[in-house]
């Protein structure tokens, strides 16, 4: 069974600061991997994907991919109240579904 | 641009009555579905996944069941809810080889 870990946090930053979040899997085979920012009650909203080792940027978000590591994570720069939510890692699961990480809350302080 | 539509947003319902939550995608044709849900407080759990009509993985048994009965529908059914199936239920849905997957509003369900 495949797992995705997260820091749960909550992981608290100021506003304007860059806030990291990290996510490791199990699975060496894992080809795609997503993160989703999730609002309290709301459903999930995907907000990055990628494919390749390296970097990712789209506007203040860039996700990392170190396959060699089994690591990808999320930096959110000029973090503002607004980004504060639950950021959930996924990884697909042999492009049949996805494998979710319990994710981890970021609390942005004005 | 794909829509995916999920009823009703809230639900209450005793103990041991039935369940149907219905979710439909617009927009995209044979479409991988999905159901997850989401304990509160907790991560996101697939419950059931198909990539095609009449296609049903079940990924955690219980007493929940699937149906693809069209290309975009899929139907979570229960015939008698326990307490442990509250939670908030989860339709997604994904392009055909399992890249990104996209969530409807979901279901808050509360099992009294």
């Amino acid at each position: 069974q495949k797992e995705v870990e997260q820091n749960s946090g909550p992981l608290s930053v100021p506003e304007g600061a860059i806030a990291s979040l990290n996510c490791t899997y199990s699975d060496r085979g894992s080809q795609s991997f997503f993160w989703y920012r999730q609002y309290s009650g709301k459903s999930p909203e995907l907000i990055m994907s990628i494919y390749s080792n390296g970097d990712k940027e789209d506007g203040r978000f860039t996700a990392q991919l170190n396959k060699a590591s089994q690591y990808v994570s999320l930096l959110i720069r000029d973090s503002q109240p607004s980004d504060s939510a639950t950021y959930l890692c996924a990884v697909d699961n042999y492009g049949q579904n996805f494998v979710f990480g319990p994710g981890t809350r970021l609390s942005v302080l004005p | 641009s794909q829509t995916i539509h999920q009823w009703p947003a809230t639900l209450v319902q005793p103990v041991g009555s039935p369940l149907s939550l219905e979710c439909t995608v617009e927009g995209t044709s044979n479409p991988n579905l999905y159901w997850y849900r989401q304990a509160a407080g907790r991560g996101l759990q697939l419950l059931f996944y198909s990539v095609g009509i009449g296609q049903i993985s079940s990924e955690v048994p219980q007493n929940l069941s699937a149906s693809r009965p069209q290309d975009r529908q899929f139907i979570l059914s229960s015939k008698k809810l326990l307490l442990s199936d509250s939670g908030f239920y989860l339709c997604a849905w994904g392009k055909e080889g399992g890249t990104e997957a996209f969530f409807g509003q979901g279901t808050r369900l509360t099992v009294v």
